[in-house]
């Protein structure tokens, strides 16, 4: 098991409604990243956060936001909910980029 | 975009006999790639991890090869196991970059 929890673990919302998931990073991680992971899929970069700045994006809309705590942990935030935000939440983190990257057990947002 | 691609979608293979699980890449900046193995409803989990200046690591029951002139990857798992089952992916890290690049796995079936 690693140290990296995230939560909730599962989660149904309505299109257009906002959500807030959390990641707490493995003790001695400053490096959190976020990714989206569709179903069948491989997990898909979202971004990347380090001493609480944003260090790094993928292609992904404004919508996608977050958040990192002087304390490492970490929010993605989510606005105006779209079916195809369906997916499972991965939280990976690390000491510094390009080092090894430990995922949490992931949260499974469900938009109805 | 991504650049990992995986040669076979599904392996199935006896308890016992060794797994070879194949993966290419397209960049030649890739500097880092990690394996990691996830099994149904959680997250991905830290396999083995190779740099480019190597061509092979050992871990316990795996080990990890890199050609980086055919820009080819693979993860042998030796004696396999059923708790082996689960689908592998690997990720890659571009000129030591903020993010990973997975592909879309491969599924591996331990047959008792």
């Amino acid at each position: 098991e690693t140290g990296v929890t995230q939560s909730p673990t599962h989660l149904i919302k309505t299109r257009g409604q906002q959500v807030t998931l959390r990641c707490s990073s493995q003790s001695g991680h400053n490096t959190v990243s976020w990714y989206q992971q569709a179903l069948g899929q491989g997990p898909q970069f979202i971004f990347q956060y380090y001493r609480e700045e944003e260090n790094g994006r993928g292609n992904f809309p404004p919508r996608f936001s977050g958040l990192q705590f002087p304390n490492y942990s970490s929010e993605l935030n989510v606005n105006a909910l779209e079916l195809d935000d369906s997916a499972l939440y991965l939280c990976a983190s690390s000491f510094i980029m390009n080092t090894e990257a430990f995922f949490g057990q992931g949260t499974r947002l469900t938009v109805v | 975009g991504e650049s990992v691609g995986l040669h076979l979608p599904t392996l199935s293979v006896q308890e016992g006999d060794n797994s070879i699980i194949n993966c290419a890449y397209s960049n030649s900046a890739s500097d880092y790639f990690i394996w990691y193995k996830q099994e149904s409803g959680k997250g991905p989990q830290f396999i083995i991890d190779i740099r480019s200046n190597m061509d092979k690591r050992q871990g316990q029951r795996v080990t990890v090869l890199l050609n980086k002139t055919v820009k080819h990857l693979s993860l042998q798992i030796a004696a396999t196991q059923p708790g082996d089952s689960a689908v592998y992916f690997c990720a890659e890290n571009i000129d030591t970059g903020n993010q990973f690049y997975f592909g879309t796995g491969t599924s591996l079936t331990v047959i008792p």
